[in-house]
């Protein structure tokens, strides 16, 4: 199992322009969670999906982000029209399940740049 | 709102010396807490998580819910040690985390 992967690991977007990050989680796990960390800070949980299903977006910008989660493929977090303050490390963690003495594995990160 | 405070953003000990991160945090309910670390260059990783109540790697942290901290303590420090360790909380035992900002443990030989 190659653990979670996320690519890229480096995005440069020009001001405007479309960001789309991608997450695919460990074989057997359905739960997908993103964060975001801006320079300096902890990570901010953003949203949590299951297959095909947005659970909880309590921590998505209202505008310009959005988030899925289809039957096949990877998870994507897609950042319309990229400002400077979209600069960050975006990181996708996954799960078999979401309680129960379960633990979330890391990607590496997607480091956005914007210029 | 739940939050997660680590007040120390770089702790710096010689090896051998005793280490204490600081957490700590404020949720109204019965929270599950956790903490992570990441070596250089690696994954975040999960380091423990207060309801399995066992050391790793020689750390140890205990859930004080009269001060709400959640301070994680080892005796002696150890240079493979040196990590960004995050202090998270969990309000519904699953895995939407709340992180603290982190502390950067450098330990000297």
């Amino acid at each position: 199992n190659a653990g979670v992967m996320q690519n890229p690991r480096h995005l440069v977007r020009r001001r405007g322009q479309e960001a789309r990050l991608r997450c695919s989680p460990m074989k057997g796990h359905s739960h997908v969670y993103w964060y975001r960390q801006l320079p300096e800070e902890g990570l901010k949980f953003m949203v949590y999906l299951q297959k095909e299903n947005i659970i909880d977006e309590s921590g998505m910008p209202k505008e310009r982000f959005s988030a899925e989660f289809p039957k096949e493929g990877p998870s994507i977090l897609r950042i319309q029209q990229v400002v400077r303050g979209d600069s960050a490390a975006y990181f996708c963690a996954s799960s078999p399940r979401h309680q129960g003495n379960t633990e979330a594995f890391f990607g590496q990160g997607t480091r956005l740049t914007v210029v | 709102a739940q939050r997660v405070t680590q007040p120390e953003k770089l702790l710096s000990v010689f090896k051998g010396a005793p280490v204490e991160l600081k957490c700590n945090y404020s949720y109204s309910g019965s929270p599950e807490l956790f903490w992570y670390v990441q070596y250089s260059r690696q994954r975040l990783q999960l380091l423990l998580r207060h309801i399995s109540r066992e050391s790793i790697k020689g750390f140890t942290a205990d859930l004080n819910k009269g001060e709400t901290s959640f301070h994680l303590k080892k005796p002696f420090a150890q240079e493979e040690d040196s990590a960004m360790y995050y202090c998270a909380l969990s309000r519904d035992a699953g895995n939407m985390l709340t992180f603290g900002g982190g502390t950067r443990l450098m330990v000297k030989p």
